[in-house]
């Protein structure tokens, strides 16, 4: 079985300071990981993937994750935030052999000016 | 990339009747679709694996019968909410999955609000 455990359902930060979303997984087969950004009233959007390569994996708006295996995490980070970060942020897990995704809870990131 | 489209993006009906939501891959074919289920301020649930030319399969709680889905072509798949109550009420999100190489990929449709009343 997968699961998907994300610290934290609001998280606040500045204007131009650090972002962390911490999102830790558990998997008894090698997953692969995946964040999310949903706008309100809207679909999900994908920020980037890991599926077995780097373990640092580069995405859109300039975020970026770090896979650590002995951590089972998965957190995203952004240097520096911007007012159109605010939205809600998904981790998922799924794995190559069913492709199912399980999804987090969510975390709501506020950028304040 | 890959576009998947909901129509509509939101519809109020009441009690009693049913509602048909549509996804479409736009741009590519997709063998499989999923449709989730997100109520307010959650997590997104996986409601049924929808394959193109063959029953869904639902997950564990889903009522088959009342969720009727239909994956009639590659590019398209319906849910249909049968005999809505209030309860039925919530963000319907479809995706689908494309083959991009020896990956999967998935990809989101702006989801259907539904207001049952």
């Amino acid at each position: 079985a997968q699961s998907v455990t994300q610290l934290g359902s609001h998280v606040s930060v500045s204007e131009g300071a650090l972002v962390l979303l911490r999102c830790n997984y558990s998997s008894s087969v090698p997953p692969y990981l995946f964040w999310y950004v949903q706008y309100p009233n809207q679909g999900l959007q994908l920020l980037l993937k890991y599926t077995s390569a780097a373990t640092l994996v580069k995405g859109i708006n300039g975020f970026e994750a770090e896979f650590k295996k002995s951590e089972t995490s998965f957190h995203l980070t952004k240097p520096s935030a911007h007012m159109s970060d605010a939205a809600e942020y998904f981790c998922a897990v799924s794995n190559s052999g069913t492709y199912k995704y399980i999804f987090g809870t969510g975390t709501r990131l506020k950028v304040l000016a | 990339g890959a576009v998947v489209s909901q129509h509509p993006s939101w519809v109020i009906c009441k009690s009693g009747t049913s509602v048909k939501i549509e996804c479409r891959s736009l741009d590519f074919q997709a063998t499989t679709m999923f449709w989730y289920r997100q109520f307010p301020k959650q997590s997104l649930m996986l409601m049924a694996t929808s394959n193109e030319g063959s029953k869904a399969t639902y997950e564990q709680g889903v009522e088959k019968d009342k969720f009727l889905i239909n994956h009639a072509s590659l590019t398209l798949s319906t849910l249909t909410v049968t005999s809505a109550h209030p309860e039925d009420s919530s963000f319907y999100i479809c995706s689908a999955r494309v083959n991009s190489g020896s990956l999967l990929e998935e990809y989101f449709g702006p989801g259907t609000r539904l207001t049952v009343t």
